[in-house]
């Protein structure tokens, strides 16, 4: 069955600490893994995304990567505009994506 | 370009009432997703459709039904509503680009209290 989860629920940083999030999945075939920013009261807005192993995509502080098993997002030097739910899906068959329940980042200035 | 728009944006209803909620998209997206978020539990894919006149359960098809008339339009309704299904719901759309799987476009979501 295909399935993502991601840890930890939530994360609170200080301004400047450095942190990653986790998005491990099981899917069969993974076809794209994809990062999103949700801020509260919005849809979600698109981060990255990687297909194969070892893949790497970076924008500003975030920087996301892929591994057969998980994807990483980390977050260099963090900003309180950096605060949001950032949600993680792989694409399954018949063009369904599964979405992990997300990980609440707390950035304190 | 607007993008993905949703109406309603907010809506109470009684059980047992019906309602459509209606999803917009001017992009020329072949493909098409309503979602619904509940507190710790994600997105969960309900529907979906991969071109004009063609729809396909999600992972949470009961008490829902959708229709694609319209390339640019995707409808969810609830026929009779029940209290479990108050939630925020979420419309995607995405392009079909050969060879590559593409990312989904979110429209600003519809918040539903069914009392």
């Amino acid at each position: 069955e295909d399935q993502v989860t991601q840890s930890p629920e939530a994360l609170r940083l200080q301004e400047g600490e450095s942190s990653s999030l986790n998005c491990s999945y099981t899917v069969s075939g993974l076809r794209g893994l994809f990062w999103y920013r949700q801020d509260p009261g919005k849809g979600p807005e698109f981060l990255f995304t990687l297909y194969s192993a070892g893949e790497e995509k970076e924008k500003e502080r975030l920087k996301a990567t892929l591994t057969k098993k998980e994807s990483f997002l980390h977050i260099t030097a963090p900003k309180p505009e950096d605060s949001a739910t950032y949600l993680c899906a792989v694409k399954g068959n018949f063009n369904k994506f599964y979405f992990g329940s997300g990980t609440k980042l707390n950035v304190k200035p | 370009n607007a993008g993905v728009t949703q109406t309603p944006k907010f809506r109470v209803l009684k059980t047992g009432q019906s309602m459509t909620l209606l999803c917009a998209q001017d992009m020329n997206h072949e493909y098409m997703y309503w979602y619904r978020q509940d507190p710790g539990m994600g997105l969960r894919l309900i529907h979906y459709s991969v071109g004009e006149g063609t729809t396909a359960k999600g992972e949470v098809p009961d008490g829902y039904n959708v229709s694609r008339l319209k390339k640019q339009n995707f409808l969810l309704g609830l026929e009779s509503a029940a209290p479990s299904q108050t939630s925020v719901y979420f419309c995607a759309s995405r392009p079909d680009l050969a060879g590559v799987v593409s990312e989904q476009f979110f429209g600003p979501g519809t918040r539903l209290t069914v009392l």
